[in-house]
């Protein structure tokens, strides 16, 4: 069965920290996506890649960074945690350029405090 | 830029009802179309997609969804709902373009709530 795997299911830190989320997949797909879910906003997306250390800016980058050194992981960094990025954390792959085929992750709970 | 909007935000309904759950988008040229569900708990799952053909797919579970390119429309709809289907519905748009980007864009989403 194939899996996008988030490392972790809940996560609390504090504000300043510096935060890495981490996703994981295994189906050699060349797409991977960060979107973060909040109720009444839907999915939003952070930041993509298309292929190893290529990464384009989504609708809400600010505050993150990513990295992609292996083809199969995508991290999302948040680089000084603030309050407002207490959220939930959705990672997904994908192959092609049609859209079809997401795959996501369960997801990361993060709560800043 | 491309959105998705649900204008539906919670939806209460009672078994047996018919279900209708509204997505407009605002692109002109080529997309393609997606309604993803999310159970309580669980991760975002595809229930059915437009790419072409015929306007009217069918997806899993008794879904189904209308594509009406002149409405910018692609509105979800089951004749009958069973408690089963309590979940977020995610209305999403991939718009086709020459970049080589596949990225999909979410509306906000919509809850039911089913009613023994």
């Amino acid at each position: 069965d194939v899996k996008v795997t988030q490392s972790s299911r809940y996560l609390v830190k504090r504000t300043g920290e510096k935060v890495f989320l981490e996703c994981v997949q295994d189906m050699d797909h060349e797409n991977m996506f960060w979107y973060r879910q909040d109720p009444g906003l839907g999915l939003r997306l952070i930041y993509f890649s298309y292929d190893v250390k290529m990464k384009e800016k989504g609708d809400i980058p600010e505050g993150y960074s990513v990295s992609r050194e292996k083809k199969e992981r995508f991290s999302l960094i948040l680089e000084s945690a603030s309050t407002n990025q207490t959220s939930m954390y959705l990672c997904a792959s994908s192959t092609g350029r049609t859209g079809y085929g997401y795959t996501f992750g369960s997801g990361t709970r993060l709560t800043v405090v | 830029a491309q959105s998705v909007s649900q204008h539906n935000h919670h939806v209460i309904l009672s078994e047996a009802a018919s279900l209708e759950l509204g997505c407009n988008y605002s692109y002109g040229g080529t997309v393609n179309l997606f309604w993803y569900v999310q159970y309580p708990g669980q991760h975002l799952q595809l229930l059915l997609k437009y790419f072409s053909g015929d306007p009217l797919v069918k997806g899993i579970k008794g879904f189904e969804a209308e594509f009406i390119k002149s409405k910018f429309s692609f509105n979800l709809r089951k004749p009958s709902v069973q408690w089963s289907d309590t979940a977020e519905y995610f209305c999403a748009v991939n718009a086709i373009w020459g970049g080589a980007t596949n990225k999909l864009i979410f509306g906000t989403g919509t809850l039911l709530a089913v009613q023994p």
